[in-house]
């Protein structure tokens, strides 16, 4: 398989501040991450695709300025949730395709649980 | 972009007993996918069967694939206590995106 971490698994913040969620794939390089977001029983929503060296492709409705993204190096992606408020509360989860051996398969990430006060 | 329904969106059976989940989807496809949620934790894979094919096992799972219909079922035999999770259906439509059905939660009573 193929071991994909997130980095904090749950945060509580204030309304106003900014958060940045880590995502890293620990034994492959990824050149292509997503980041979806899924509310409480519900389905994910994928809000981007991130590209290793170039700009992230945000799906419809998703603001790039109210979640930007960085994807640095090919085991590091990062979505910064920006001035969040309480909507900006759910659980995201990251995902990262594998081309060196199932490039149609994603490997998800644990997810982090973001609470804004 | 739209996603898929599946069916149930509850069930709950008795352990040993077979569950079967349903996901129909809405556009043509290069493959579909079914992933496990367990409670707050993120996705695992559990098979992919590609739009040539019509039925695919992995143990005690088996998935069909009727692309007349646009359905894919997940049949999961000899339910155990372990396999209480949320499933979802994804499906590949050959833009490198997966594209989520809104999920089936499982119980499996002891």
């Amino acid at each position: 398989g193929a071991v994909v971490s997130q980095h904090p698994s749950r945060v509580i913040c204030k309304s106003g501040t900014s958060v940045k969620i880590e995502c890293r794939s620990l034994d492959f390089q990824a050149t292509t991450m997503f980041w979806y977001r899924q509310f409480p029983k519900k389905s994910l929503m994928l809000m981007a695709t991130s590209n290793e060296g170039s700009k992230a492709t945000y799906e419809q409705g998703v603001e790039k300025d109210k979640f930007l993204i960085n994807h640095a190096s090919l085991t590091l992606s990062t979505l910064t949730v920006t001035s969040a408020h309480p909507e900006d509360s759910s659980f995201y989860i990251c995902s990262a395709r594998r081309f060196d051996r199932s490039p149609e398969t994603q490997y998800f990430g644990p997810g982090t649980r973001l609470l804004v006060l | 972009s739209q996603q898929g329904e599946e069916d149930p969106q509850a069930l709950s059976i008795q352990e040993g007993e077979n569950a079967t989940m349903n996901c129909s989807y809405k556009t043509s496809i290069n493959n579909l996918q079914w992933y496990r949620q367990n409670s707050g934790r993120g996705l695992v894979h559990l098979i992919l069967i590609r739009s040539n094919e019509r039925e695919k096992h992995s143990g005690r799972l088996r998935v069909t694939l009727d692309t007349s219909k646009k359905s894919s079922s997940l049949l999961i035999t000899a339910s155990r206590a372990a396999d209480t999770a949320s499933y979802f259906c994804a499906t590949d439509n050959r833009n490198e995106k997966l594209t989520f059905g809104t999920g089936t939660r499982l119980t499996i009573i002891p």
